[in-house]
């Protein structure tokens, strides 16, 4: 049982790169989430997706995009990145309806040069 | 705009004595209360969460909140060196809806 994973783990880009960061869950959860943290800062929310086949905005969602491919894995894609949008990126998942914590992924560290 | 505040710290207290960890939130319609340790580069951990006014203890920690003054606080007793990390309070309206986090508070236990 691994939890939340998310890949890459590190990433370095160059500004107007894209990319896309993955997230999977094995706890049949129905909600995931994406949060952005920057230093000094709490954790702000991205975008999330209640179930399978719906997704919404969060705090900050501009410059970002999300697809629930499935129940098990949430991605978040950069068009085109910024300096801005350098961050830690944290995946969550959590059983709506049921349990609240809400469990984290160990995080991707993103550079945008 | 929901707002969830908290002192940054650091906050310094000595190994074994209780640390008191203090958040205010602008949300009236915050539903759901919790407390989240996070290590230097690490992800978030919970260690409390809380849904009615009053206290809530488990081991060596105790959340409590007011809902009227809407303040949540933890309490950390008999405080230990690997108490020493960023306290993160986050607050939910309900249903599917993701958290609002504070800035996080660095608490330093010194042995």
């Amino acid at each position: 049982n691994a939890g939340v994973t998310q890949t890459p783990k590190f990433q370095v880009l160059k500004t107007g790169q894209s990319m896309t960061l993955q997230c999977a869950q094995d706890m049949n959860h129905n909600s995931m989430y994406w949060y952005r943290q920057d230093p000094g800062m709490g954790l702000r929310l991205i975008y999330y997706s209640a179930s399978e086949g719906t997704t919404d905005k969060g705090e900050v969602p501009n410059g970002y995009n999300v697809s629930r491919l499935n129940k098990r894995e949430f991605s978040l894609r950069l068009e085109s990145a910024a300096p801005s949008q350098t961050s830690v990126y944290f995946c969550a998942s959590r059983e709506f309806g049921g349990e609240e914590t809400q469990y984290f992924g160990p995080g991707t560290r993103l550079l945008v040069l | 705009q929901k707002e969830v505040e908290q002192n940054s710290g650091p906050l310094s207290v000595p190994e074994g004595a209780i640390a008191s960890l203090n958040c205010t939130y602008s949300d009236r319609g915050s539903q759901s209360f919790f407390w989240y340790r996070q290590y230097s580069g690490k992800s978030p951990e919970l260690i409390m969460s809380i849904y009615s006014n009053g206290d809530k203890e488990d081991g060596r920690f105790t959340a409590q909140l007011n809902k009227a003054s809407q303040y949540v606080s933890l309490l950390i007793r008999d405080s230990q060196p690997s108490d020493s990390a960023t306290y993160l309070c986050a607050v939910r309206r309900g249903g599917a809806d993701g958290l609002t986090f504070g800035k996080g508070t660095h608490l330093i236990i010194q042995p």
